[in-house]
């Protein structure tokens, strides 16, 4: 299995600021990824984080919006920049284990002002 | 692309009644299918997946799924439910490389309301 930290579990912002949220695996993992959970709906892939290498974004995210760090194999930061209140949500990091399963952490649940 | 639909929102059960959510699945190839459970404020837990192996699926909490290609589902069943089942479950799909199994796609989650 995987264990995921996720900080901080929950945050209240300002529109315009930006919010870091930290994802940090017990073990080396190639891929990391970022969802997003809007109230009252599903999970959405937000971007792929390799590490070494830029991340990879999915349709309708931006990097200027969402920047990603992933300075090693066991750690990623998600930005989520300017926000406004329609980026209140749960953000949730992932990590795989091959193809046996993926395990997602707490989330970080961030309302914004 | 792959897409999951899961029908009903909400699904209401009496305490000790069957319980059966339903997900159907598009994919262009082989798909691996899951599904996933999320207590209120908790992360996501892995109920059961299916891999192509077994088409009948068994997963934690007495939870089971199958999976049929012809009808293009994997609804989940339980044949007794608990106070504790009560949760929002996802279905959800990935095209089964090493990326791609990875990678989800969700449904939009169904509720699962059971009462005494």
């Amino acid at each position: 299995s995987a264990v995921i930290s996720q900080k901080p579990s929950r945050d209240i912002c300002q529109r315009g600021t930006s919010l870091t949220i930290q994802c940090q695996v017990d073990s080396q993992v190639t891929m990391m990824f970022w969802y997003r959970q809007q109230p009252g709906q599903s999970l959405t892939l937000i971007a792929t984080a390799n590490q070494g290498s830029e991340a990879t974004y999915e349709s309708g995210f931006v990097i200027d919006k969402f920047p990603i760090s992933r300075p090693n194999l066991t750690f990623s930061t998600l930005t989520v920049s300017n926000m406004s209140p329609e980026d209140s949500s749960i953000y949730l990091c992932s990590v795989g284990r091959g193809r046996r399963e993926t395990f997602f952490g707490q989330g970080t649940r961030l309302t914004v002002v | 692309a792959q897409s999951v639909t899961q029908l009903g929102s909400h699904v209401s059960v009496s305490e000790g009644a069957l319980v059966l959510l339903r997900c159907n699945y598009s994919s262009s190839v082989p798909p691996y299918l899951f599904w996933y459970v999320q207590y209120p404020n908790q992360g996501l837990q892995l109920l059961l997946k299916y891999t192509s192996a077994a088409t009948l699926v068994k997963g934690i909490n007495g939870f089971e799924a199958e999976f049929k290609k012809s009808e293009t589902s994997f609804h989940l069943t339980k044949p007794s439910a608990h106070m504790r089942d009560a949760a929002e479950y996802f279905c959800a799909v990935s095209d089964g490389s090493i990326t791609g199994f990875q990678k989800l796609v969700f449904g939009t989650g169904t509720r699962l309301l059971v009462s005494p």
